[in-house]
């Protein structure tokens, strides 16, 4: 079965630019979730979505934005980006809520 | 507010001797409880997971885990460490109720193990 794929592996972008990425959960899974990962800030929760609806979202700026599609694959875009948002960015396929998440290996963006 | 403490930022043992890393946490009720582990550059792995029942768990790469509601803590151990097992380690609590994946993670613990 394979696992949850996040691409791309790693980005480098400029400041003000948008950047989106994406993530294909396990297959079957409905639910998936983003988190951002600094060295400060630690591991937090930026929203989750389940059979395409936004159903959690965590404390971020509305720069961050995220959908999902018919097929649970997700994607998260952050406009105007700014040097604050260099991190590893995780998502996280769940089949139902409250089950074990699996993790894929992150895109690492900087922002120069 | 809901809150997940990782007392220790880094630890070092040696290779061969046991291992004990703390979590407390701070929730209204009893939330689930979960250990992942991450190597450098990669993503979360589970370890070991407490929704309710028996208080101590088995996870994978012999770790297990006893939930200790008097304290709020969730200590993560393990008998023999292996130099494998070198990596940051992270606690995670979860609202015990459907249809909510988000978890709350704590500072993490890096350990590092010497041969």
């Amino acid at each position: 079965k394979a696992g949850v794929t996040q691409t791309p592996r790693y980005l480098i972008k400029t400041r003000g630019q948008q950047v989106t990425l994406s993530c294909s959960p396990i297959s079957g899974h409905r639910s998936v979730s983003w988190y951002q990962q600094t060295p400060g800030q630690g591991l937090q929760f930026l929203f989750e979505y389940f059979s395409e609806t936004q159903r959690n979202k965590g404390n971020f700026p509305g720069r961050f934005s995220g959908r999902q599609f018919s097929n649970s694959r997700s994607e998260m875009n952050v406009s105007t980006l700014e040097l604050g948002d260099s991190a590893l960015y995780l998502c996280a396929s769940s089949y139902e809520g409250n089950t074990e998440a699996f993790f894929g290996q992150g895109t690492r963006l900087t922002v120069v | 507010a809901q809150s997940v403490t990782q007392p220790d930022i880094h630890i070092t043992v040696s290779e061969g001797a046991s291992l004990e890393l703390r979590c407390n946490y701070s929730y209204g009720a009893t939330p689930y409880l979960f250990w992942y582990v991450q190597s450098p550059g990669q993503g979360l792995q589970l370890l070991l997971k407490y929704f309710s029942g028996d208080t101590l768990v088995q996870g994978i790469k012999g770790f297990e885990a006893e939930f200790k509601r008097s304290q709020s803590s969730f200590n993560l151990r393990k008998p023999s460490v292996h130099w494998s097992d070198a990596a940051e380690y992270f606690c995670a609590v979860q609202r015990p109720s459907g249809g909510y994946n988000k978890l709350i993670f704590g500072a993490g613990t890096r350990l590092a193990v010497h041969p």
